[in-house]
């Protein structure tokens, strides 16, 4: 089984449509992150969150929300989803174990999410 | 802020054969870790190598190995004997020691083709 899962992997809504992308770990892990990956660009850090009472805006938090629901959950939120959200979205967990630079980050499969 | 490029949006390589993918970066700290990852079809992120910016060898894992100039900022991956299994997406990426919230800051990608 993954040890990091997305749900749903796919998904195409409308403009102005709230829509939640969910993240589970199984690797125990106190750090999780969200990405979002656009051609050219890379990934680019949208939040992040230490644990479940620490939440901490990334790169790119506008038009974004997001919530920990437990060590294992964290989800992100679009209030109301425009076309330029089009991407591809990543969730990432670390260990912080050892100096801060070297943890891995251990990535889920993605959400392709496209906004018409 | 830190950045990360790499010139090369793509690159291709006959089965057998070595490629070299080029990444620079900018920063202003001297601790800092480097990463590539590996993006397949798949979308799954896949860590391939990483470097400690104090450690003056370069790392090397079976095929895969780095050149690493730290004056120059310079962080190339080198894929020796490609297999048709190493055509993807080829990431650069940096992680500052001073980073708190253990971030990735990514390039922008090399896609690599792998010819038979």
């Amino acid at each position: 089984d993954a040890d990091v899962t997305q749900t749903p992997r796919n998904r195409i809504t409308k403009t102005g449509k709230r829509i939640m992308l969910e993240c589970s770990q199984t690797k125990g892990h106190d750090r999780m992150y969200w990405y979002r990956q656009d051609p050219g660009l890379g990934l680019r850090l949208i939040y992040y969150s230490f644990d479940v009472k620490d939440i901490n805006k990334g790169e790119i938090s506008d038009g974004y929300s997001v919530s920990r629901q437990a060590q294992a959950k964290f989800s992100l939120s679009l209030e109301s989803a425009i076309p330029n959200q089009t991407a591809l979205y990543f969730c990432a967990t670390s260990d912080p174990v050892g100096p801060a630079g070297m943890n891995e980050q251990f990535f889920g499969p993605g959400t392709r999410l496209t906004v018409l | 802020a830190q950045t990360v490029t790499q010139s090369q949006p793509e690159m291709s390589v006959q089965e057998a054969e070595t490629v070299t993918l080029s990444c620079t970066y900018d920063t202003s700290e001297s601790d800092y870790y480097l990463f590539w990852y590996k993006q397949p079809p798949s979308r799954q992120m896949i860590l391939v190598i990483r470097q400690e910016a104090y450690k003056q060898q370069n790392a090397t894992e079976n095929r895969f190995s780095v050149n690493f100039q730290k004056a120059a900022k310079s962080f190339s991956l080198k894929i020796s004997d490609s297999q048709l299994g190493d055509a993807a997406m080829y990431f650069c990426a940096y992680n500052g020691n001073n980073n708190a919230g253990n971030m990735l800051t990514f390039g922008g990608g090399t896609r690599l083709m792998v010819k038979p």
